[in-house]
């Protein structure tokens, strides 16, 4: 049922940035706000960022997100081992129910 | 710091009702601050939100699945529950609970996100 599309995959080198991006509607990202999750291996998803661009203590601020329009990204900079895992963006609808992305699985080269 | 927990059978058949629980640990499911939770992901594919509930009972429902589930709270016990109705293989999964902070507007969609989530507990449907 995922209305907010992310590509599949993204990769980078250690050091390297990464964006991610996301695609949606006016009814969901273009006019409220988008929310990142991170989901380690074989893990439980974890808050990354929220309203669009804040980061929950404890999140590096190598972490960032941006809003435009109807589209969000997640930018990762000094990319890190770590830091490979699945990223979901989300927001909610108009219609009153929480979309998630289609997932994105970093890879660190 | 809040925890979450969810319980309950791992395998269902298919056209029963899937039922689990979550117990929140380290804080009061009757806060007004939070609503309460459950969001699942199918093996080796995305997250989709089932629903959630606020302490006093009220409930939103994913629209999709909202004829087949029932959310419940019992703050006697800080848990709340989940109730999908005539489930299919398509309903295996892996079911989080996680508690839904942020701000309720007077009007349309809520400024909420989702932290902590419980680990998760896998659910097959399978005769």
């Amino acid at each position: 049922q995922s209305v907010l599309t992310q590509p599949p995959s993204a990769s980078g080198t250690p050091g390297q940035r990464v964006t991610i991006s996301c695609s949606g509607s006016s009814s969901n990202i273009g006019s409220n706000y988008v929310y990142w999750y991170q989901q380690l291996p074989g893990t439980a998803p974890k808050l990354l960022i929220y309203r669009n661009n804040q980061r929950p203590s404890g999140v590096p601020d190598r972490f960032s997100g941006s809003k435009s329009g109807t589209s969000a990204s997640l930018a990762i900079s000094g990319l890190r081992s770590e830091d490979e895992a699945d990223y979901y963006c989300a927001a909610w609808d108009d219609s009153l129910f929480y979309v998630f992305g289609t997932g994105t699985k970093v890879t660190v080269l | 710091q809040v925890q979450l927990q969810e319980s309950g059978p791992g395998l269902v058949k298919p056209s029963q009702t899937l039922s689990l629980t979550c117990t929140v640990s380290g804080g009061s499911i009757s806060s007004g601050d939070y609503y309460w939770s459950w969001i699942r992901q199918p093996p080796g594919k995305g997250l989709e939100w089932i629903g959630y509930i606020y302490y006093s009972g009220s409930t939103y429902y994913n629209p999709s699945l909202k004829s087949r589930v029932t959310i419940s709270v019992d703050t006697s016990k800080n848990q709340f529950s989940l109730k999908l109705s005539s489930v299919t293989a398509a309903d295996t999964a892996v079911y989080y609970c996680a508690r839904a902070l942020g701000y309720d507007f007077w009007s349309g969609p809520p400024d909420r996100w989702f932290d902590p989530w419980g680990q998760g507990t896998l659910v097959t449907v399978s005769s």
